[in-house]
């Protein structure tokens, strides 16, 4: 079965471009959740969808990031402008249910994110 | 609201040690706990579950027994292998609002 997709797996480009990382979810997940992990925080939950529609995006650090599910099968986690302190492992993964508390996440492989 | 508070690290052993990584949980209600583990350069992945009080889960030579007395959820291994170094996390479940998912997590180092 093919788990949840992240693309791209590594992405290196210079401050102020625009950063666009893509997620498939399990196919029939209906929650989507997008986190970021470095050495000083640890794994953030920036923002979480259930059935397309964004719950809580109070996690997203500024108004720098964006984030978009338009159907049930992608996802788009956009940083523009970009900064060297964006640099992170970008996760995503997906649930199926949201109040489900017996169902665990799915989480891709991550982009690792550079910003020069 | 529901929080979990998780051993730091690192824990260093060396193999064929016993392992314990602790971890408790406040709750409103008695929720799924799970344990994930994230090797170098990967994702989590889910290592075990525990859907109610005194369930016990296992997985790959780890068990967690799910305790409401004492509201934990401590993490086991009998024997440690240097392939078992990752980072564990203990999780509740993500409930509506809460934007606590994970614990800091444990890095396990097992030396050979």
């Amino acid at each position: 079965d093919a788990g949840v997709i992240q693309s791209p797996r590594h992405e290196v480009t210079e401050m102020g471009q625009e950063v666009t990382l893509r997620c498939k979810p399990i196919s029939g997940h209906n929650s989507l959740f997008w986190y970021r992990q470095t050495m000083m925080r640890g794994l953030e939950l920036l923002i979480y969808f259930n059935n397309n529609v964004p719950i809580d995006d109070s996690g997203m650090p500024e108004d720098r990031f964006s984030a978009k599910m338009p159907n049930a099968s992608f996802s788009t986690l956009k940083i523009q402008p970009s900064e060297p302190r964006d640099s992170a492992v970008y996760f995503c993964a997906s649930r199926l249910g949201l109040k489900d508390s017996n169902q665990p996440q799915h989480f891709g492989d991550g982009t690792r994110l550079s910003i020069l | 609201g529901d929080s979990v508070t998780q051993m730091e690290g690192p824990v260093t052993l060396s193999e064929e040690a016993f392992l314990t990584i602790n971890c408790t949980y406040t709750a409103t209600g008695y929720p799924s706990l799970f344990w994930y583990v994230q090797y170098p350069g990967e994702g989590l992945q889910l290592l075990l579950k525990a859907t109610k009080a005194d369930d016990k889960g296992s997985n790959k030579g780890f068990e967690a027994t799910y305790r409401k007395e004492t509201t934990s959820f401590h993490l086991e291994k009998g024997s440690v292998q240097v392939s078992d170094s990752a980072v564990y996390f203990c999780a509740p479940p993500l409930e509506y609002g809460n934007k606590l998912v994970f614990g800091a997590g444990t890095i396990l180092r097992v030396k050979s």
